[in-house]
């Protein structure tokens, strides 16, 4: 069946430095999601990529989805307190039934 | 906040029992999925329903099985509970129109013992 792996599984920075989780499909997606989920809370919807190559930013996020629309990027600049939680990408092959990476868990040293 | 809402927020259940989870849709949305999320780890997808009719299905045994209303609200209903149904169950409702944005409700604890 499809497969979204995601790297890192964790990952702890320092205030202010930067932070990049990486999606990989073994076939082409139809478009790619990713989502951030607070402790205790659902996953919330950051962006949808649909295009090759395409490259879309959010203030401090910026993502990638690859030539190959096999592989996707989230990287946060100057992390802060308030970006903690953990990073899901999703990719969808027909409709809008998603298969979800296991996340990067994303903590921040103030 | 998405406008999906979902009952009971947390459920304790014993091994062999029935339950049924409830989810509204964001107004406007004919498309919910549901998801179950174990602990630690990414949502895994259940099924999808159109129109009140199964349009899609994950590795799930028949004992999840799922209802959409005309209303577009939906259940989730599990069957013969084991210990490794213990889990965050989420929906999810969109429209099928090509956007593929999925909007999340809290989540319905379930913890079987």
């Amino acid at each position: 069946g499809q497969q979204v792996m995601q790297i890192p599984q964790y990952q702890h920075v320092q205030e202010g430095e930067d932070f990049t989780t990486y999606c990989n499909s073994s076939t082409t997606l139809s478009n790619i999601q990713w989502y951030k989920q607070r402790p205790g809370g659902h996953p919330v919807f950051l962006i949808q990529l649909v295009k090759s190559g395409e490259v879309k930013k959010q203030k401090r996020l910026t993502f990638q989805f690859g030539e190959a629309k096999k592989n996707s990027s989230l990287h946060i600049t100057a992390t802060q307190t308030t970006d903690v939680g953990t990073y899901f990408c999703a990719g969808a092959w027909a409709g809008n039934m998603l298969t979800f990476g296991g996340g990067t868990r994303l903590m921040v040293k103030p | 906040e998405t406008g999906v809402t979902q009952s009971p927020t947390h459920l304790i259940k014993t091994r062999g029992q029935q339950v049924t989870l409830r989810c509204s849709s964001q107004s406007g949305h004919n498309t919910v999925s549901w998801y179950q999320q174990a602990l630690g780890q990414g949502p895994q997808f259940i099924f999808q329903y159109y129109r009140e009719e199964e349009n899609g299905r994950g590795n799930f045994p028949p004992r999840f099985s799922g209802l959409q209303f005309p209303n577009y609200s939906s259940e989730l209903n599990v069957n013969a509970l084991e210990l490794d149904d213990s889990a965050l169950y989420l929906c999810a409702s969109s429209l099928l129109d090509g956007t593929d944005t999925q909007y999340f409700g809290p989540g319905t604890r379930l913890t079987v013992l």
